[in-house]
């Protein structure tokens, strides 16, 4: 069964980097997935999707300080230069046959 | 730019039936495909529904299975959630999603509706 696992909740000072991960369940370990960011009381917004050998392609206007990185079944979203409006829950996601499954969310709190 | 606009949201008893639309603009609606993703109260994204680009292949998350059934209109750029016998736990916000679009090397998107509240309550 595909299950993305999320740690509940992250926190970092303003200006320094949080790294978000979220890790595939086993079977689907080569899963390509994408993060997305929903502000308080916002919708959800596509930052990026990361594929497995690390390498990742960014939504319009997502700014630089965004990434994506891998390491076997772990995909990561690393948030460098934390400001407020980074404060928001993140969602991983990925898909199988048109099926799609998504983590439970990080909250990012920035201190 | 893309917009994905979803209206027919409310109020609906327990065992009701309620259809949501979803009216996209700013790309070529009939070359993409689409998916439901819902939001319930405090809660984490669910998926619930898939539709390819032609309307012919679809999928359905189990908890909505046989009740919820999905459709488009290419022709008027329209997507389209309808929703039977309706529980306390399909309140939610529901949001309509165009899935994943490859622009180049470095730059994908995905876009997310700004979302329809459904409300199941006596």
């Amino acid at each position: 069964q595909l299950v993305l696992t999320q740690s509940p909740s992250a926190s970092a000072s303003r200006g320094a980097s949080v790294k978000l991960t979220c890790s595939l369940s086993s079977g689907h370990t080569t899963n390509a997935i994408a993060w997305h960011q929903q502000q308080p009381e916002r919708g959800p917004r596509y930052l990026m999707k990361v594929n497995s050998d690390g390498s990742h392609t960014k939504g319009d206007g997502i700014p630089d300080r965004f990434s994506g990185s891998s390491s076997g079944a772990e995909r990561y979203l690393t948030i460098s230069s934390l400001q407020s409006e980074d404060e928001a829950d993140y969602y991983c996601q990925t898909w199988v046959s048109g099926i799609w499954v998504f983590g439970g969310g990080t909250k990012v709190t920035v201190l | 730019e893309v917009q994905l606009v979803e209206s027919g949201g409310g109020l609906v008893q327990p065992g009701g039936s309620l259809r949501l639309s979803c009216e996209g603009s700013g790309f070529i609606f009939s070359n993409y495909e689409m998916n439901w993703v819902r939001q319930a109260p405090g809660k984490g994204l669910e998926w619930i529904s898939y539709i390819s680009s032609s309307g012919t292949t679809k999928y359905y998350a189990d908890s909505v299975m046989g009740r919820f059934s999905v459709s488009r209109d290419n022709a008027r750029n329209s997507l389209s959630l309808q929703m039977s016998s309706l529980t306390t736990g399909d309140t939610g916000v529901y949001y309509c999603v165009r899935d994943l679009v490859f622009y180049s090397n470095t730059r994908t998107g995905m876009d997310w509706g700004q979302g329809a509240l459904v409300t199941v309550s006596s």
